[in-house]
C-alpha cells in the first residue's frame, strides 16, 4: 500500500515557466514533508521541507504548499531552469517512524 | 562539513563474498540510516541508528548486518548476498533533537552481486 503517491511519472516544462510537481499521501500521522532532487547514480539532494503546522514554505525559486485536509502537497519551481531537470521525490515523515517514506518520483524535463 | 560520504562508490561481489559498505558524516547528526534503491524505484528504508543504537530494522534479511561504531560512522556488512540484492545503497543522517527531520544523503554505493 503506497502511502506517498506521485501520480505523474514525468513532466515537461519550458525553460522560464513554472514547474508544479504534485504529491498525495494517505497516512494522517505524517507531520513533516520533504522534497528531494535526484540525478542518476547519485544520492537524493534535499531541497525544501514543510511541517504540518504550516501551509507554505518558500526558499528562493522553490515553494512547497501543503493542503492537510486534502492530504496533498505541491512543489513549485519558478522560473524553471535547465539544471532543474532531474527526478523529484516527495517524502514524508512522522507517525513515530524514524525513516522517510518516499513517493515513486517525477522526472522533470526542462525544455530550452 | 555538510557532506555524507560513502565508500566504495561501486562494488561487485560474488554470492559467497563478504564485503562492507562504509558511511561517514561530521555534521553532528545523531541518527543515521541505510536505504536501498532499485532502478526506477524510490529509496526504501532498511535500518535506523539513533544515538548509536539500532532503533529500526525494517525486516531486512540477516545477510545484511549494520554496525554503528560511533556517532559519525555507519557500516553495512554484506554476506552471502543474492543477485536480487544488486541496487544503490544510500546512507543518510539527520539531527534527532530538533523539530526538523531533514535527512542528508550520501552519493550511494552501486552494488552488483554476481
Amino acid at each position: 500500500d503506497q502511502q506517498v503517491k506521485q501520480n505523474s511519472p514525468s513532466l515537461s516544462v519550458q525553460e522560464g515557466r513554472i514547474s508544479i510537481l504534485n504529491c498525495d499521501y494517505t497516512n494522517s500521522m505524517f507531520d513533516y514533508f520533504l522534497w528531494y532532487k535526484k540525478y542518476p547514480a547519485e544520492g537524493p539532494t534535499f531541497l525544501i521541507s514543510i511541517s504540518s503546522i504550516k501551509d507554505k514554505n518558500e526558499d528562493g525559486r522553490f515553494t512547497v504548499f501543503l493542503n492537510k485536509s486534502a492530504k496533498h502537497l505541491s512543489l513549485h519551481i519558478v522560473p524553471s531552469q535547465p539544471g532543474d531537470s532531474a527526478v523529484y521525490f516527495c517524502a514524508a515523515a512522522g507517525g513515530g517512524a524514524d525513516g522517510l517514506t518516499f513517493g515513486k518520483g517525477t522526472h522533470l524535463i526542462i525544455q530550452p | 562539513d555538510t557532506e555524507v560520504t560513502q565508500t566504495p562508490k561501486h562494488l561487485v561481489m560474488g554470492m559467497t563474498n563478504k564485503k562492507s559498505l562504509k558511511c561517514e558524516q561530521h555534521m553532528g547528526h545523531r541518527a543515521m540510516y541505510w536505504y536501498k534503491q532499485k532502478a526506477k524505484k524510490p529509496p526504501e528504508l532498511m535500518f535506523v541508528y539513533s544515538y548509536e543504537k539500532l532503533s529500526i530494522n525494517e525486516s531486512v534479511p540477516s545477510r545484511f548486518s549494520p554496525e554503528c561504531p560511533n556517532s559519525s560512522l555507519l557500516n553495512l556488512h554484506l554476506h552471502a548476498l543474492q543477485p536480487e540484492d544488486s541496487a544503490l545503497y544510500l546512507c543518510a543522517s539527520s539531527h534527532r533533537d530538533r523539530d526538523h527531520n531533514e535527512q542528508f544523503f550520501g552519493p550511494g554505493t552501486r552494488l552488483t552481486v554476481l
